[in-house]
């Protein structure tokens, strides 16, 4: 069975601090995404990765960066966190022989004062 | 890119009725359609999918329809229970960028006992 886990289910932050989320996923996937989710706006994808190293922006990268130095492990950096970055944070995994099936993690509720 | 656009965003039956959920998406070159059921407070999961080259596919009490012509695919959910209650949402990607998919913004179902 599939496991993605998120490093902290609640995080509260403030303005301008540096934020980072990880993601850790145990089937040996090749692929690994970050959206956010806000209520009316369903999943929007940030950045992705298909391999170790590599990374490509999703649809709303602005404001994110991310991390891949190990197959399993992947994370979303906030350079300076702004209140409009108060979201859902959900994290997904897939093989590369079904890129197409995500699995989710549990996400990370982040709140930006 | 791709829009996938999903109707409606909230859904009320009684229990025992039937729930539809209906997507269109805009990219011809679509061809995976994966439906993913997310109950309160959980991570998203998979709950059935169709590929381009199949009209319908049934899984107990929920099915999946495509009409590629008019490019949209609906969920059926037939007999609902109270545990169907859940925000569902629809998804289309295409074969390449790894997996990527655009996400509907998402149905609310609730069934009433």
């Amino acid at each position: 069975d599939v496991k993605v886990t998120q490093s902290s289910r609640y995080l509260v932050k403030r303005t301008g601090e540096k934020v980072f989320l990880e993601c850790v996923q145990d089937m040996d996937h090749e692929n690994m995404f970050w959206y956010r989710q806000d209520p009316g706006l369903g999943l929007r994808l940030i950045y992705f990765s298909y391999d170790v190293k590599m990374k490509e922006k999703g649809d709303i990268p602005e404001g994110y960066s991310v991390s891949r130095e190990k197959k399993e492990r992947f994370s979303l950096i906030l350079e300076s966190a702004s209140t409009n970055q108060t979201s859902m944070y959900l994290c997904a995994s897939s093989s590369a022989s079904r890129p197409r099936e995500q699995y989710f993690g549990p996400g990370t509720r982040l709140t930006v004062t | 890119g791709e829009n996938v656009e999903q109707h409606p965003s909230t859904l009320s039956v009684q229990e025992g009725d039937s729930a539809v959920i209906k997507c269109t998406y805009s990219d011809s070159a679509s061809n995976y359609f994966p439906w993913y059921k997310q109950e309160l407070g959980k991570r998203p999961q998979l709950i059935i999918d169709i590929r381009s080259n199949v009209g319908e596919k049934k899984d107990q009490r929920i099915a999946v329809t495509l009409n590629k012509t008019a490019k949209h695919f609906s969920l059926h959910i037939t007999e609902t229970q109270p545990e169907d209650s859940a925000v569902y949402f629809c998804a289309a990607s295409t074969r390449t960028n790894a997996g990527k998919s655009t996400f509907g913004d998402g149905t609310t179902l609730t069934v009433k006992p």
